[in-house]
């Protein structure tokens, strides 16, 4: 099965830095992703590591490595906005479906 | 394209009471699935299909909940005798055959 842990919640200033990282137990996978949930909202695509290494998009950047069964993303330049959850998921190789960790609440202050 | 759409977008009904909820998917997309959510939680996998065939089902699919896309275009998810147990988010998402799922805005339905 998969398991996914990543801290239930964050709090930063505008401006900052936060990294959320995502643990995972897993027999295999094709690749780490996050997605961002605004409260009431649906999950949206933010990034996706299919080989290790660091994927840039924008103030958002998310790394993986296997070796170490971890990922995280990163949130630069902290934004109001950018209060929400973010969830880490992979999809297990020979199946379909998405497997979610509980989400981290990321609250950005003034 | 205006992305993947649900209907209704709330649901209140009484417990016993039989609901059913349409997905529309982007289309061309012929990847479908559906999620269940609850508060404090991600999204947790319900059912796949891929066009018009229905390739998996979780474990958390009881007999009381069926699924349907008959034309490979939108899907159905009808839940019978609805339980308070059943109240949280109904999620749908779509994707072409890459890892990347485009969610709808959800049913949010509560069993009173």
């Amino acid at each position: 099965g998969q398991s996914l842990e990543q801290p239930s919640e964050v709090t930063a200033v505008e401006g900052a830095i936060v990294q959320i990282n995502c643990t995972y137990q897993t027999s295999g996978f094709y690749g780490l992703s996050w997605y961002q949930q605004h409260d009431g909202g649906a999950p949206t695509f933010l990034s996706y590591n299919g080989l290790d290494g660091l994927e840039e998009t924008g103030r958002f950047s998310s790394f993986l490595s296997r070796s170490d069964s971890y990922g995280y993303l990163l949130l630069q330049e902290l934004q109001m906005k950018d209060s929400a959850s973010y969830f880490c998921a992979v999809r297990p190789r020979n199946d379909y479906k998405l497997s979610f960790g509980a989400g981290t609440t990321v609250t950005v202050r003034a | 394209d205006t992305g993947v759409s649900q209907d209704p977008r709330h649901k209140i009904t009484k417990r016993g009471q039989n609901v059913t909820f349409r997905c529309d998917p982007i289309s061309e997309h012929n990847r479908l699935y559906w999620y269940r959510q609850t508060l404090g939680q991600g999204p947790e996998f319900l059912t796949y299909f891929q066009n018009e065939a229905q390739l998996e089902k979780s474990r958390l699919l009881s007999d009381r909940f069926s699924a349907e896309r008959p034309k490979g275009s939108f899907s159905t998810l009808e839940i019978q005798r609805t339980e308070q147990g059943d109240s949280a988010m109904y999620l749908c998402a779509s994707s072409p055959s890459t890892d990347t799922q485009y969610f709808g805005p959800g049913t949010r339905l509560t069993v009173l």
